[in-house]
């Protein structure tokens, strides 16, 4: 069964902390995306990627950073320097050069 | 930048038909039309898109006006899980950049 997940649903963590936010795909996708949505808000791009080993910086790149080693695989973490990490994350994937995405269900992070 | 204006709420009947519009004035021409929904605390789903011609799915129907510079998405007979945030998204076809930009799109109510 394709598809995309994201790991775990809700996260909390303690200020100061760094977090890592699971995303996975099997759709043999090239692209893929992380997004953030803060409450009665679209969504915002974070960091994509097109192809393993590269990714570029989105609208709202600063305190994050990600890595793309497998094409199935594109973890985001939240670094401390994320001024105002609690939002929901949301990671999708496409084929390339193609305007539909797949999103995951979306982790809640919750920093205190 | 979103390039599309959309109204914030809208709600409709159970069994209706529901007709969402969406404003995009500057669309360019190899710039295509795409819709995707978001169920509360989900992640967004793809619903449909197109360029010039009227296109129907399973889900819904889109209809582009000639001039291109609007567009109404239809759900045929809507359900109550039809409710949901309906985004409209400007996106240029052939580019392998893959960015899509959520405005806040409209809130659809569906009552029984």
């Amino acid at each position: 069964d394709g598809g995309i997940t994201q790991s775990p649903k809700y996260l909390f963590r303690k200020e100061g902390q760094n977090v890592t936010l699971s995303c996975e795909q099997n759709l043999n996708h090239d692209a893929m995306y992380w997004y953030r949505q803060d409450p009665g808000q679209g969504l915002r791009l974070i960091y994509y990627s097109q192809i393993v080993n590269d990714f570029q910086k989105g609208d709202i790149a600063e305190g994050y950073s990600v890595s793309r080693e497998k094409k199935e695989s594109f973890p985001l973490t939240v670094t401390s320097a994320q001024k105002n990490p609690t939002a929901f994350y949301l990671c999708a994937s496409s084929t390339l050069g193609e305007g539909e995405q797949y999103f995951g269900p979306g982790t809640r992070l919750t920093v205190t | 930048d979103a390039k599309t204006t959309q109204p914030p709420s809208m709600d409709c009947a159970e069994g209706r038909a529901a007709n969402l519009p969406c404003n995009h004035s500057t669309i360019s021409g190899n710039e295509y039309v795409y819709w995707y929904r978001q169920i509360h605390s989900q992640g967004p789903q793809y619903i449909i898109h197109g360029l010039k011609n009227n296109e129907t799915n399973e889900m819904a129907s889109l209809i582009i006006t000639e001039d291109r510079k609007s567009s109404t998405l239809i759900l045929p007979h809507a359900t109550l899980r039809d409710t949901a945030v309906y985004y409209c998204i400007v996106f240029e076809g052939g580019s392998t950049l893959g960015r899509l930009y959520f405005g806040r799109g409209t809130q659809l109510t569906v009552w029984p």
